[in-house]
């Protein structure tokens, strides 16, 4: 399939907020995904947006969605140590159900 | 809830011997599991979508005479790597899509695979 878009890596000082920004490609997604997978572990999911809203806030995590220009972004506020991790992004495409991932973020929080 | 689990966590085996990879909804029916596999520092690449008393639609390039699927209930889809080879070696991941939930998906927390 297309490829969803992200930035490989993201640095940020413990404490500090973080932005990880996605493009999708489907505009017919219905839902959009942030995973987190930490070092050999598998993905958990964090939040997920439905196309017709534009935010979602979840305790420290906020989802903002674009649809005109395909645009997810998650932001992390006072962020930890223990938020380094890849965060995936994805999308459900209108072919089906499976998820259509991004490449991964990086973020590497420093004390 | 919604916990999906893999079994083994890690396998190591000879070439040429065949592998065997649990995947179980615990808490919920899944009717649609999914298959992925993730090389080092790369994204998740689908596999193949499995359904519940019937066969598995693969993505193009991955051979089903060597990634056998069966999802024999709604709480179990089994991935065997037949006669495995050293390129096989990799992290495999299942998800479940909750029965009657079409955009609930829950990872399983992977399989590392290595073949020597």
């Amino acid at each position: 399939g297309e490829d969803v878009e992200q930035s490989l890596f993201l640095s940020v000082r413990e404490g500090d907020s973080s932005v990880i920004n996605c493009t999708y490609t489907d505009s017919s997604s219905t839902y959009l995904y942030w995973y987190k997978q930490e070092p050999g572990a598998g993905l958990q999911l964090l939040t997920y947006i439905f196309s017709n809203m534009d935010m979602k806030q979840d305790q420290r995590l906020t989802v903002l969605l674009n649809k005109k220009d395909k645009h997810l972004s998650l932001r992390i506020a006072d962020t930890q140590t223990g938020d380094s991790a890849i965060y995936f992004c994805a999308e459900i495409p209108n072919s089906g159900y499976a998820l259509n991932f991004g490449k991964g973020t990086s973020l590497l929080v420093t004390p | 809830g919604a916990v999906v689990s893999q079994h083994p966590s890690w396998v190591i085996c000879k070439s040429g011997t065949s592998v065997k990879i649990e995947c179980r909804s615990l808490d919920f029916q899944a009717t649609t599991m999914f298959w992925y596999r993730q090389f080092p520092k790369q994204s998740l690449m689908l596999m193949a979508t499995s359904n519940e008393g019937s066969k598995a639609t693969y993505e193009q390039g991955v051979e089903k005479d060597k990634f056998l699927i069966n999802h024999a209930s709604l709480t179990l889809s089994t991935l065997t790597v037949t006669s495995a080879h050293p390129e096989d070696s990799s992290f495999y991941i299942c998800s479940a899509r909750v029965s009657g939930s079409p955009y609930e998906q829950y990872f399983g927390p992977g399989t590392r695979l290595t073949v020597t």
